[in-house]
């Protein structure tokens, strides 16, 4: 399968705990997204990659949230001292050119 | 901020029905696209529209993007059970800004 692969599928953890959610794109694309999705909402934008590069950062995206994408070719997102508020589930997508996202399936957080 | 707001919110119709969702916004896209999502996946791309008044087909599902580019709408013929999902409507505003704007979507049902 050469399509968005992300890890966890699924992730349950007590608020307080760290989580890092991991995005392998589809190879040759050269642009990241994450999004965070909660029950009867659309997706909304967190960051964006274009490359290694960290373009664009929503003010969604607090202190305790952290996105890398160190050689510009996976990408992970980390949520330290979790609050339950974080539940949800964290979308990548990954772009060739034009506005065209390829998404994964997604990794679903619960914060207990 | 820009909104896209997606009208009806909930839709559940029987098998044979045709139907057509709404997305509209008080600001201009330089594109707009439509994804389908299912249950615990992510969102599927259905189409780009680009150009103010353009229709696009794909099978029994017609797009079109108003001639202002402000709003869309998706009319489906004769829906089969295997269109259930939620419908999102997502924009781009061009220019520098690299994030994709998603409306909370319409969550169609098609009973057999």
């Amino acid at each position: 399968d050469t399509g968005v692969s992300q890890d966890p599928r699924h992730k349950i953890t007590k608020r307080g705990q760290n989580v890092t959610f991991r995005c392998d794109p589809i190879s040759e694309h050269n642009r990241l997204y994450w999004y965070r999705q909660t029950l009867g909402q659309g997706p909304e934008f967190l960051t964006y990659f274009q490359n290694e590069a960290q373009l664009e950062k929503s003010r969604l995206l607090s202190d305790r949230f952290s996105a890398e994408r160190p050689k510009g070719s996976f990408s992970t997102l980390e949520i330290q001292r979790t609050e339950q508020g974080d539940s949800a589930m964290y979308l990548c997508a990954s772009s060739l050119q034009g506005w065209e996202l390829f998404f994964g399936e997604g990794s679903r957080l619960t914060v207990l | 901020t820009q909104l896209l707001e997606q009208s009806p919110q909930f839709l559940s119709i029987q098998e044979g029905e045709n139907l057509t969702v709404y997305c509209n916004s008080s600001s201009v896209f330089s594109s707009l696209q439509w994804y389908r999502q299912e249950p615990g996946e992510g969102p599927v791309l259905l189409v780009t529209v680009v150009t103010g008044g353009e229709v696009k087909k794909l099978k029994r599902l017609t797009f079109q993007f108003g001639d202002a580019r402000k709003d869309s709408s998706l009319h489906i013929t004769a829906a089969q059970p295997g269109d259930t999902g939620l419908y999102l409507c997502a924009g781009h505003s061009g220019g520098s800004n690299y994030k994709l704007t998603f409306g909370k979507g319409t969550l169609l049902t098609v009973n057999p």
